[in-house]
């Protein structure tokens, strides 16, 4: 398995509290990205990463920022939690254009 | 625009007959096509991937996907199904840029395996 993990595992939070969710990974990629999924809509891709400080939007960004301060750290905020952004968060990490994308094991989160 | 469309969300089947679960797909580029399979509270794994050579593609576990270009489709299928082939299933397209390669994923389908 590539060396990719995700903390915390799972989280229960309020509306309105900031949550960080962070991506480790060994595997000194290039590239990581942040995806939610939702039944019925398989992953959609939030935020991601093509380089230390380099960062670009995906199709669902709003209510979600990010920060690559380190090559082998992702971090993805909800600044103000909602209750419509509950849903299990997985990281991919990927070595090139045409590599596959190696998943993290996901983090469940849930908003009250 | 890059979209993905599985055609079932829920294929159930019999252990030891045939799976076939359906993909369209639609994009402005020569895709990069992927199958990935999904159990139960587990993350992604990869299944198989096209990347413009044989159209016959064959993955792990005995799986095997076909891409079809006047179809625009990329269905998967097993000859013989498993019990641990119960999964999700997601068919994948992805849109190489010079900043990242942001995959589209269809809706999933998940598969029921009867003993």
């Amino acid at each position: 398995d590539a060396g990719i993990t995700q903390s915390p595992r799972h989280k229960v939070t309020e509306t309105g509290t900031p949550v960080t969710l962070r991506c480790h990974q060994t595997e000194n990629h290039r590239y990581m990205y942040w995806y939610r999924q939702d039944p019925g809509h398989g992953l959609r891709l939030i935020h991601y990463s093509y380089g230390v400080k380099d960062t670009d939007k995906g199709e669902v960004s709003d209510g979600y920022s990010v920060s690559r301060s380190k090559t082998e750290d992702f971090l993805l905020t909800l600044e103000s939690a909602t209750s419509s952004q509950t849903s299990v968060y997985f990281c991919a990490i990927s070595g090139g254009l045409d590599n596959e994308q190696f998943f993290g094991p996901g983090t469940r989160l849930t908003v009250l | 625009a890059q979209s993905v469309t599985q055609l079932d969300s829920h294929v159930s089947v019999s252990e030891g007959t045939p799976v076939l679960l359906r993909c369209n797909y639609s994009s402005s580029y020569s895709p990069s096509l992927f199958w990935y399979v999904q159990h139960p509270n587990k993350g992604l794994q990869l299944l198989l991937k096209y990347t413009s050579a044989a159209t016959l593609v064959k993955g792990i576990n005995g799986f095997e996907a076909e891409f079809k270009k006047s179809e625009t489709s990329f269905h998967l299928t097993k000859p013989s199904a498993h019990m641990s082939d119960a999964a999700e299933y997601f068919c994948v397209v992805s849109l190489l840029k010079a900043a990242g390669n942001k995959l589209t994923f269809g809706g999933g389908t998940r598969v029921l395996v009867k003993p």
